[in-house]
């Protein structure tokens, strides 16, 4: 079953601007991590925050972990048109060894 | 990280017949994922690939329908048994790597579409 929801499904943007995404999960975590899918295929993981991290960045992507809300943003600035994917974002439950996905975000970047 | 090398890609099958996927880790891994993603939808986990012994499935997904095997650390079988159009999805298998910390890799996807 699902960790939690991500909002919005769907993100419509142009290209250049920063795009904004949200999860929230039910459980405690020991992690939470993001993943893009383009074209219902591969994951490809783009960041990972720890339970005990509130934010982290890497390149354009910029993460924020509030575990006492339980939820997470990731924020990819600058947007590109090859930015255009699904985005996940999967919890490792403390105490277990899986990774559980929330619904997603389908983001289309127009040029 | 690892890689995963999952075969098939794609394939179509017959409703009633079973289908099997395999999933080659070019490591030795701890832990190996079988999920499930139907069309538009999320990933949803079916069974965790425990070597030597039987799969650990969740919730709504059995053993008869989903069998799993996993003879050693770096290979492991999902079959979708006796197959009907609902199971028409892309199934991913995924395995993490003890000391590695959380280092997850996830295997291409098959598409299967059941006629």
């Amino acid at each position: 079953s699902q960790q939690g929801e991500e909002d919005p499904q769907a993100l419509s943007i142009q290209e250049g601007e920063n795009a904004t995404m949200n999860c929230s999960y039910k459980t405690s975590i020991n992690n939470l991590q993001w993943y893009r899918q383009n074209s219902g295929r591969g994951l490809v993981h783009l960041i990972l925050i720890r339970s005990n991290e509130r934010e982290k960045h890497s390149g354009r992507l910029r993460v924020t972990l509030d575990t006492s809300k339980k939820s997470s943003s990731l924020l990819i600035t600058a947007s590109r048109a090859a930015d255009t994917a699904s985005y996940f974002c999967a919890t490792a439950i403390q105490g277990a060894q899986k990774l559980v996905f929330g619904q997603g975000t389908r983001l289309t970047i127009n040029p | 990280s690892a890689v995963i090398s999952q075969k098939p890609s794609r394939d179509i099958c017959q409703r009633g017949t079973s289908l099997t996927i395999q999933c080659q880790v070019d490591s030795q891994v701890t832990m190996m994922f079988w999920y499930r993603q139907q069309p538009g939808q999320s990933l949803t986990l079916i069974a965790t690939a425990n070597q030597g012994s039987e799969a650990t499935y969740e919730s709504g997904f059995v053993i008869d329908k989903f069998p799993i095997s996993r003879p050693n650390l770096t290979f492991s079988t999902l079959t979708v048994s006796n197959m009907s159009p609902e199971d028409s999805s892309i199934y991913l298998c995924s395995s993490r790597r003890s000391g590695f910390g959380e280092s997850y890799t996830f295997g291409s996807g098959t598409r299967l579409t059941v006629v």
